[in-house]
């Protein structure tokens, strides 16, 4: 069974640094590109962040471009996101994804949230 | 605002039918595959079409996709009140090299 469990959440100031984990089980992780899309709360659906099996290529929506890095460790099956320069505008849940042919994000995990305030 | 264009929301009575459209560009819907999204109160997304109108196994034949150009539209046949949820479309960008998404439509299930 495929499972994808994010961790790494909570309240942030302003400014600071987090870094979102993904625990990815029931696949070879390795075989496939990886998603990172937030959803504000009471907002719409948000893609954050690809990127490919062998982590040589990545993805990044225009207001995450310099401040996220999306990361993968395949012998740790496991899938990351360090937000840096964290903006209140960046409060969300944060939902990691597999993607399979053509952006299709076919499994999900359940999601972390992010708060970023004073 | 989106990229990709829905509308807010829908409704119609149990058992009727809805379709919930999804407007875009040729650099996006027009040039790449669509999928769409449920995403029930207060759980993550689940995948419901894939590749503009094909569904995963175990999502009911009540549920089709369909795309037309820049555009595409989900099908819900036999609504039923746990159909209440938000759908989102989605698909690449290419000019802008980005997943993007709809801004989601509510359907509410009279």
């Amino acid at each position: 069974e495929v499972q994808l469990v994010e961790s790494g959440g909570n309240l942030v100031q302003p400014g600071g640094s987090l870094r979102l984990s993904c625990a990815a089980s029931g696949f070879t992780f390795r075989n496939y590109w990886m998603t990172w899309v937030r959803q504000a709360p009471g907002k719409g659906l948000e893609w954050v962040a690809n990127i490919k099996e062998d982590g040589n290529k990545k993805y990044y929506v225009d207001s995450v471009k310099g401040r996220f890095t999306i990361s993968r460790d395949n012998a740790k099956n496991s899938l990351y996101l360090q937000m840096n320069s964290l903006r209140a505008e960046d409060t969300a849940v944060y939902f990691c994804a597999r993607l399979v042919a053509r952006q299709t994000k076919d499994y999900w995990g359940q999601g972390t949230l992010v708060t970023v305030s004073s | 605002q989106s990229v990709l264009t829905q509308p807010p929301s829908v409704s119609a009575a149990p058992g009727q039918k809805v379709t919930i459209s999804c407007s875009g560009s040729s650099s996006n819907i027009g040039n790449n595959y669509v999928s769409w999204y449920q995403q029930l109160p207060g759980t993550a997304p689940k995948l419901l079409i894939y590749d503009n109108d094909k569904r995963p196994s175990g999502i009911p034949d009540r549920f089709s996709g369909s795309k037309s150009g820049t555009s595409a539209t989900l099908g819900i046949t036999g609504l039923q009140t746990g159909d209440e949820a938000d759908y989102y479309c989605a698909t690449w960008d290419s000019s802008l090299s980005a997943g993007v998404f709809g801004g989601g439509t509510k359907l509410t299930v009279l």
